[in-house]
């Protein structure tokens, strides 16, 4: 199994442009989550999907974050416009169940937003 | 919802064991106890999971008194190779994930 795949690795822009960060979760995982990790707050969860449906978006912290999972193999998360505190690590992650299932994590996508 | 209290860091020499203490002192009755490791540049990764007693596996083992309001994972020889950054968790299986917190967790360095 490929585990769970991140695009695009790096991800440099400027303020005020649209970002779309891409995740593949690891086949026949139904549960999919977006973090975020940064040195002051650690790692914060986004969002997460169970089936392709969101089920706590609480953790998106305003109107500029938005995801989706059109399929089971796919989910985006849309930064816009960006801005420099945006700038962070995203993690997105899979397992079989929620709650306190093993987690596989991707490689994370490291944004700069300058 | 279940807190986690862990030391921000911990010192170490390769060969020696390891043992970092996780205080959970509200968890619920059908909490489980995770353990994951992270290395720079990479998502974090699972290690180990209990929920009473003691597990074990290949790359350590989960100490878990009878009141369950603490863990230890033990890491047995460690090499360089183990640093990282490793968290502990607390939560249901089936449970809301936003539940389930990650906090700093603790930085491990082992030396030569």
């Amino acid at each position: 199994d490929a585990g769970v795949i991140q695009s695009p690795r790096h991800e440099v822009t400027e303020m005020g442009q649209e970002v779309t960060l891409r995740c593949k979760p690891i086949s026949g995982h139904n549960s999919l989550f977006w973090y975020r990790q940064t040195m002051m707050r650690g790692l914060e969860l986004l969002i997460y999907f169970n089936n392709n449906v969101p089920i706590d978006d609480s953790g998106m912290p305003e109107d500029r974050f938005s995801a989706k999972m059109p399929n089971a193999s796919f989910s985006t998360l849309k930064i816009q416009p960006s801005e420099p505190r945006d700038s962070a690590v995203y993690f997105c992650a899979s397992s079989r169940g929620q709650g306190n299932e093993k987690l596989f994590f991707g490689s994370g996508t490291q944004l700069s937003v300058l | 919802l279940a807190k986690t209290t862990q030391p921000i860091s911990m010192d170490s020499y390769e060969g020696q064991e390891v043992n970092i203490t996780c205080s959970h002192n509200n968890i619920a009755t059908n909490d489980y106890i995770t353990w994951y490791q992270q290395f720079p540049s990479q998502g974090p990764r699972f290690i180990i999971q209990g929920y009473k007693t003691k597990v074990t596996n290949e790359v350590a083992s989960l100490f878990i008194p009878a009141d369950r309001k603490s863990s230890t994972l033990s890491l047995p020889r460690v090499s360089l190779s183990d640093t990282a950054v490793y968290y502990c968790l607390v939560g249901d299986k089936g449970g809301s994930q936003g539940n389930l917190i990650f906090g700093k967790g603790t930085k491990l360095s082992v030396k030569p």
